[in-house]
């Protein structure tokens, strides 16, 4: 099944525990992203990757860090987690089609609270 | 700038009428690309429909329609004949291609269709 798969789904943890949410697509596409999801602030992009070793900040990069070694995968990193970080986390994937028209494919998304 | 305005907060109505969810665009590019993606209460994000800048062609699919108006950068979603498995938070997205593609989401619209 043609799917992008972030882990862990849920976690707390407390301020300044490193920790990393994996996510990896099965769709060999060129293109992954993570977003946060906050009440009232809709959507925002935090890095984006269009391709392997390309990263690029979005709107929201503050505190994260992320890397592409392999196509499939494209973690994401807080090196030290604060309380305004708590969010529920979306990794997206989609074809790096000429026309730019990215159809995206969204993981199951991750609850992150930081205590 | 790139900006995607769902006024609409929060919108309820009562099963079987309709509803429209309203979305706005601003962009200084002539190629352009707009989505709408749903989250139900489950949480995931599903792909509903793309449309290109250079199709003004209304779409229906099944109960779904969106019109789509260049003169008034405008891309609204109507749903006719609501269902309750219809409550959930839409979000409408713009995508430039020359901006390497980025994609930019409204803040969504939680839409709940009461029994």
């Amino acid at each position: 099944e043609a799917q992008v798969t972030q882990n862990p789904r849920y976690l707390i943890t407390v301020t300044g525990k490193k920790l990393t949410v994996t996510c990896s697509q099965n769709m060999n596409h060129e293109y992954m992203s993570w977003y946060r999801q906050d009440p009232g602030l809709g959507l925002r992009q935090i890095y984006y990757s269009m391709n392997v070793e390309v990263t690029d900040k979005g709107d929201v990069p503050e505190g994260y860090k992320v890397s592409r070694k392999e196509k499939r995968n494209f973690p994401l990193i807080l090196e030290s987690p604060s309380p305004n970080q708590t969010s529920l986390y979306f990794c997206a994937s989609s074809p790096q089609t000429a026309s730019g028209a990215n159809v995206l494919t969204f993981g199951a998304g991750s609850r992150l609270t930081v205590l | 700038a790139q900006k995607v305005t769902q006024a609409q907060t929060e919108i309820s109505v009562v099963e079987k009428e309709d509803v429209t969810l309203d979305c706005v665009y601003e962009t200084r590019d002539t190629t352009y690309y707009l989505f709408w993606y749903k989250q139900p209460p489950s949480g995931e994000l599903v792909f509903l429909i793309r449309r290109n800048s250079f199709d003004e062609q209304n779409e229906i699919s099944g109960r779904y329609s969106w019109n789509f108006q260049k003169s008034t950068s405008s891309f609204n979603f109507t749903i006719t004949a609501s269902q309750v498995v219809d409550s959930a938070v839409y979000f409408c997205a713009l995508s430039e291609p020359n901006r390497d593609d980025k994609i930019i989401f409204g803040k969504g619209t939680r839409l709940h269709i009461l029994p």
